[in-house]
């Protein structure tokens, strides 16, 4: 069965450093998405990308953040200079089909640790 | 951008039994799906509904879906410990895909 692999699946970080969460789309699909999960919380949308670029965006997804294709197989999520508040863990999912055509598939996430 | 709001927000069962999720969403739709999350861990797919289709079925999963009423519901028939878990119904028009609080299914052995 296809997975979605991210790494690494922990990440300890200082404050204001920036860090890079990586994740490997399923070879075929299209759509990509990140999302964060403060423990406890609900799954936050945080955005999805198409065709190198990002299609849709959440209020959480400000210029801290970004992300990017870099070589046709990664895709990756960038935080310039982290706060504690950006404790969580990221999950990246990818579809083949926009627009809920087909389902997506969500990799098991990095638990990132900022202290 | 929208997302399901589920209900109940936590069901606990007896093993055996079955349990049934509602979901209302705001706005029309192309399809709806449903995941699932075992405590902390990334988001199973479950089950996907058209918005022509009006109920879908798929092992023990059975799946309704009320466009005129904007709702939805999925049954999980003959529950086990293993269905333990968050489940979550995702409206879907565009790339904004977007969760809920879920509904926390809790299945007594």
């Amino acid at each position: 069965e296809p997975e979605v692999t991210q790494t690494p699946s922990h990440q300890v970080t200082q404050m204001g450093q920036e860090v890079i969460l990586r994740c490997v789309p399923i070879s075929n699909h299209l759509y990509f998405y990140w999302y964060r999960q403060i423990l406890g919380q609900k799954v936050e949308f945080l955005v999805s990308f198409y065709n190198n670029e990002i299609s849709e965006k959440s209020e959480i997804f400000d210029d801290q953040f970004s992300v990017e294709r870099p070589d046709g197989s990664n895709f990756t999520l960038k935080i310039r200079s982290t706060k504690l508040e950006d404790s969580a863990m990221y999950f990246c999912a990818s579809e083949a089909l926009g627009q809920g055509n087909t389902e997506a598939f969500f990799g098991q996430g990095t638990r990132l640790t900022v202290v | 951008s929208q997302q399901g709001e589920e209900d109940p927000q936590a069901l606990s069962i007896q093993e055996g039994e079955n349990a049934t999720m509602n979901c209302s969403y705001k706005t029309s739709i192309n399809n709806l799906q449903w995941y699932r999350q075992n405590s902390g861990r990334g988001l199973v797919h479950l089950i996907l509904i058209r918005s022509n289709e009006r109920e879908k079925h798929s092992g023990r999963l059975r799946v309704t879906l009320d466009t005129s009423k904007k709702s939805s519901s999925l049954l999980i028939t003959a529950s086990r410990a293993a269905d333990t878990a968050s489940y979550f119904c995702v409206p879907r028009v565009n790339n904004d895909m977007r969760f809920g609080a879920g509904t926390r299914l809790t299945v007594k052995p």
